[in-house]
Formats: C-alpha cells, structure tokens, sequence
C-alpha cells in the first residue's frame, strides 16, 4: 500500500529557506511512470501544484515559483525534498506531497497524497 | 498557464439529490482533466481521472464526462459522506492548475 509523509519545520522566518521531505512508501520512484509531486493550500484558499520530479529524473517547475524551488530525490530512495528559498507570509499554506501516475505524457494524476503539513511563515 | 473555473462555487443540497459540477479550461486540454474531493482538515482524494474513468473504491454515483474545455462532475443520490469540497484540476500541460474549487454544504 503507498503512504506518503511530509516533514520539516511549521514555523519559518520571512526571507529564510524552507525545507520539506515527502517519506514514501509501497513504490519505487525509479519504476517508470511514477512521480512525487508537492501541492500546496492556503488556509481557507484553492490548492496550488508547485514542483515535481519523474522516475527519470525529470522536474517541472510552477512558472510563478521556479526561481525558489529544488525538487530531488533525496539521499534515502523512498525521499524526495522541496527546497523553497525567501520564503514570505504569502506562502504560509499546508504543503501536501502526492504520488504521480503518469498514463500517458497528458494524463497524470495526484493518486495518493500524504496528510500534508502546515507551514507558517511569520517573524 | 490554463485556467480552470469552477461553477458554483458552492452548492447547497439535499442527502438523496443529484448534483451536477462544471468545470472548464480556458483551452482544450481534450480529456485530462482530474476530479478530486476534499474534506475539512484531510488531504484531496482523487474520484475521476481522464474525464470520466472513476479512481479504484470510489463509489458508482459519482461520475464525470466531458472534453475539449466544458466537464462535468455528476453525484447522483447524495449521501451524507458526499458534503465536501470538490476541485477540477488538469494535466494536459504544467503548470497543472485547479480550480477554485466548489462547496457542496447541507440544505
């Protein structure tokens, strides 16, 4: 069965680097076809795709968001982190990791997610 | 970016009504398009995939249908479990978008 868990600090400062790891598991992200994307909400908003990386090493980047972020496959194989530099209150949200099923190049979808974690970006 | 709007925003309805959702692309995104449900404090769950083909355990009364730029979620005979938020998202081409997403409360 595939889990996914989020971890990383709830309380960062204006203009500091915020770091997430998605733990997974129950797939491989090296079996073709599979992704770990990152999503986020607001409090109270819509939910907002960020970033995510293929199991050929491939990453797409949200356009409004690319200077900021790094996806990767982390050092343990069931990892991937999101690094998300100058970070600002605006960008206070619960950020949710999710696996990805690719079926074809235009038809994914986000069909695990983990339980997400709220972040607060607050002085 | 492809915009993804939502009608309603919210809806209210009774436990055995049937409820229709729309959603539409600001270009044809021909049939990747992704239902999901939400519920307060829980993670989206995904319903339909491509359109119209329904997630594995997810019951037979929701279905979706439509292609190009106009979709549609359908619930019929609403259960109590069904009272959540729901949002439209596409995956036709990054950045991938979702709607606003629409409130299905209580009546």
């Amino acid at each position: 069965q595939i889990t996914l868990k989020e971890s990383g600090p709830t309380l960062v400062k204006p203009t500091q680097t915020l770091t997430l790891t998605c733990t997974f598991s129950g797939f491989s992200l090296s079996a073709r076809a599979v992704g770990v994307a990152w999503i986020r909400q607001p409090p109270g908003k819509a939910l907002e795709w960020l970033a995510v990386i293929y199991w050929d090493d491939g990453k797409k980047f949200s356009p409004s968001l690319t200077s900021r972020l790094t996806i990767t496959k982390g050092t343990s194989v069931n990892q991937v982190v999101l690094t998300m530099t100058n970070m600002d209150p605006v960008d206070t949200a619960t950020y949710y990791c999710a696996h990805v099923t690719m079926i074809r190049a235009t038809t994914t979808q986000f069909d695990y997610w983990g339980q997400g974690t709220l972040v607060t970006v607050s002085s | 970016d492809i915009q993804m709007t939502q009608s309603p925003s919210s809806l209210s309805a009774s436990v055995g009504d049937r409820v229709t959702i729309s959603c539409r692309a600001s270009q044809s995104i021909t049939t990747s398009l992704n239902w999901y449900q939400q519920k307060p404090g829980r993670a989206p769950k995904v319903l339909i995939y491509a359109a119209s083909s329904l997630q594995g355990g997810v019951p037979t009364r929701f279905s979706g249908s439509g292609s190009g730029t106009d979709f549609t979620l359908t619930i019929t005979s609403l259960q109590p479990e069904d009272f959540a938020t729901y949002y439209c998202q596409q995956s036709y081409s990054t950045p991938y978008t979702f709607g606003r997403g629409t409130r299905l409360e209580i009546k």
